[in-house]
């Protein structure tokens, strides 16, 4: 599976928007982008997929590059509950469908 | 979403003593699942694949013989942690994908807290 490249941490604070970046240049055509997230001490939690096309869900919002090399992961309003560690990840579907493999994701600490 | 359940959610055991850790779909079938342990501070790492049926696919430097996966029915799979000692103290975290959706979701448990004393 291809890999992604994640900022550490970010801070954000309540209530305002948050852009998580993601960047995967060596993806491939059949590489879906997935974001999950992690609370402390629980277990990742699904937030959203696509493949080309930006889109939208009760979580967030995903907007692809158009040489989807990169993608961002948009909180249109974090709350403190949003505060967790953003896994970036590539999985690649079809008849041999890849893991999720995790890399070290980013932080996110939201101040009130 | 799909749930995903663990048992125990915590557990603290003797050194070379065998633990069991059991993970459920709840609400779906689940082919495929997966065994994950996460080291405090750090990402989630993949132990081994657990295929209904099968034997499962350990990952590189994963001891099979220690860590016994059994995928017996659709909706459960089992990690037993054998002759545990206390650097296998993690957070293991089982994951589970549904059949239904043709494997395209996957879907994480609350994870299990072992400590070996």
């Amino acid at each position: 599976d291809a890999k992604t490249t994640q900022p550490n941490s970010m801070e954000s604070n309540e209530e305002e928007p948050v852009h998580l970046p993601c960047n995967h240049s060596t993806i491939s055509g059949t590489d879906y982008i997935h974001w999950y997230r992690q609370l402390p001490s629980q277990g990742p939690e699904y937030v959203i997929h696509g493949l080309t096309s930006n889109v939208n869900n009760r979580m967030a919002s995903l907007a692809i590059a158009e040489d989807r090399k990169s993608s961002t992961l948009i909180l249109h309003r974090a709350t403190l509950r949003d505060a967790a560690v953003y896994y970036c990840i590539l999985r690649r579907y079809g008849g041999s469908q890849g893991n999720l493999i995790f890399g070290k994701g980013t932080k996110l600490s939201v101040k009130p | 979403g799909a749930v995903v359940s663990q048992h125990p959610s915590r557990v603290i055991c003797k050194s070379g003593t065998s633990v069991k850790i059991e993970c459920r779909s709840l609400d779906f079938q689940a082919t495929t699942m997966f065994w994950y342990r996460q080291f405090p501070k750090q990402s989630l790492m993949l132990m081994a694949t657990s295929n209904e049926g099968s034997k499962a696919t350990y990952e590189q430097g994963v001891e099979k013989d220690k860590f016994l996966i059994n995928h017996a029915s659709l909706t459960l799979s089992t990690l037993t942690v054998t002759s545990a000692h206390p650097e296998d103290s993690s957070f293991y975290i089982c994951s589970a994908r549904d059949s239904g959706t043709g494997g395209n979701e996957q879907f994480f448990g609350p994870g299990t807290r072992l400590t070996v004393l």
